[in-house]
């Protein structure tokens, strides 16, 4: 079955940029997304077909797919984006979730 | 506004039943896939099931496959998720979330607040 994997944990001063990868096989053939989960809260789509934002989702979060990983990048990262961050694809009609990176803004 | 609100959770024996629901407003129900998605305790996110705008198709994870079943009815914009033969692996919050317009692969842009199950004796 198809895999993601995302490092667990990555650390960013405030106003640094953060960079979160996640690698599947051949995932820049497929869309990737980015959830970003915070205790007690739903999560929210934050980059979609690999580096559009929905509305509402800050300019600072963009994204990028090509070969073998996508990567989340969060410019001048601020308290607030501290949380979990989850990449996502799609094969074989279902939805695969990375296991997810802690990202601590300190 | 555009809301999901899931229902249905609470506590159940191993090897129980359980339905949950989840009402939809703010937005055309009947346009859009809907997924389950839950988080165990301390895991992280589980996609659990998919059915398209309609209802005619309908996917989901090996680990419930044959003792889950999504539904939906677009006249009363509701989601439902029956779970049956439950472990307690499927102690988890469960979220309902919608797909992008159009899309049917887990581009979710509009999420629950989620209901818990407890799978417990």
């Amino acid at each position: 079955s198809y895999e993601l994997t995302q490092p667990p944990s990555v650390s960013v001063s405030p106003g640094q940029t953060a960079s979160i990868t996640c690698s599947g096989d051949k995932l820049g053939d497929k869309y990737a997304c980015w959830y970003q989960l915070k205790p007690g809260q739903s999560p929210v789509l934050v980059i979609y077909q690999d580096h559009k934002r929905p509305s509402g989702i800050p300019e600072r979060f963009s994204g990028s797919n090509s070969g073998n990983t996508a990567t989340l990048t969060i410019s001048g990262a601020r308290a607030m984006d501290e949380a979990d961050y989850y990449c996502r694809a799609w094969d074989s009609n279902t939805v695969i979730f990375g296991r997810g990176t802690k990202l601590t803004v300190l | 506004q555009v809301q999901l609100v899931e229902s249905g959770g609470g506590v159940v024996q191993p090897g129980g039943s359980l339905r949950l629901s989840c009402a939809a407003s703010g937005f055309t129900f009947s346009r859009y896939a809907v997924h389950w998605v839950r988080q165990a305790p301390g895991k992280g996110l589980d996609w659990v099931a998919l059915v398209s705008f309609d209802g005619s198709n309908r996917y989901y994870a090996d680990s419930v496959r044959g003792r889950f079943t999504i539904s939906r009815d677009n006249s009363k914009r509701t989601l439902f998720l029956q779970m049956s033969s439950l472990k307690a692996d499927d102690t988890a919050v469960y979220y309902c979330a919608r797909d992008l317009e159009g899309r049917f692969d887990g581009m979710l842009d509009v999420w629950g607040r989620g209901t818990t199950v407890t799978v417990s004796s």
